[in-house]
């Protein structure tokens, strides 16, 4: 079956490091891969996408490359800051199957 | 904006009252999806609506029912809600299945008291 294995948290940086959040996938078929954030008491937000291999999704930021050789979709972001802390999950869907998660990763950003 | 909403933002309930989400969707997408979220942890899909056709998890209890009376709504009614189903309530919406991209309402934070 599909499944998504994500680092677990939580991941604490200082404001403008590096951020890495590593993304392994299992799938059957061609799947499209997500990267979705979740600010405290709020529902998901897509953050960025990918829907074949060597795709890059990119939004605020963030980049996430569709690597199929090694089944992997991590988020990457140069600079982070303050309001990007946030629990980030990736999730992938293919064929008629619903969304699959991974477990979410927190990120906490401090000045 | 083009969105989905969810009423209300939180309910407090008593221990086996019925209770109510409602869900709204101005994307006009075929297929509505309700998700349980505990604490810290990742979604959890209870069922979805594909058009009229219902889809229901293996897994999710007969407590949880589902309508959709129209393309734009769809109401989650939980009959008789105990102390473990206190939780985030994520509506969500996609154009199709398989591959599409789901945006989610921002949720409804249900108390059981």
């Amino acid at each position: 079956g599909n499944s998504v294995t994500q680092m677990e948290g939580p991941v604490t940086l200082s404001e403008e490091a590096f951020l890495t959040i590593n993304c392994t996938y299992t799938a059957t078929g061609y799947p499209s891969l997500f990267w979705y954030v979740q600010y405290p008491g709020e529902g998901l937000q897509l953050l960025l996408k990918a829907t074949k291999a060597d795709d890059k999704g990119s939004n605020k930021g963030f980049e996430a490359t569709y690597r199929k050789e090694t089944t992997s979709f991590h988020l990457e972001k140069g600079s982070v800051q303050v309001s990007d802390s946030a629990v980030y999950f990736c999730a992938l869907s293919s064929g008629n199957t619903p969304l699959v998660f991974g477990k979410g990763t927190r990120l906490s950003v401090i000045a | 904006d083009a969105m989905v909403i969810q009423n209300p933002r939180y309910q407090v309930t008593q221990f086996g009252k019925p209770v109510t989400l409602s869900c709204s969707q101005t994307l006009n997408h075929n297929v509505m999806y309700w998700y349980q979220q505990k604490s810290s942890q990742a979604p959890k899909l209870l069922f979805h609506y594909y058009d009229k056709d219902f889809n229901n998890e293996a897994d999710t209890p007969d407590n949880f029912q589902s309508r959709r009376p129209n393309t734009s709504f769809c109401f989650l009614d939980i009959r008789s809600p105990g102390l473990g189903d206190a939780a985030m309530y994520l509506c969500a919406t996609s154009r199709g299945r398989g591959r599409e991209t789901q945006y989610f309402g921002p949720g409804t934070r249900l108390l059981v008291l």
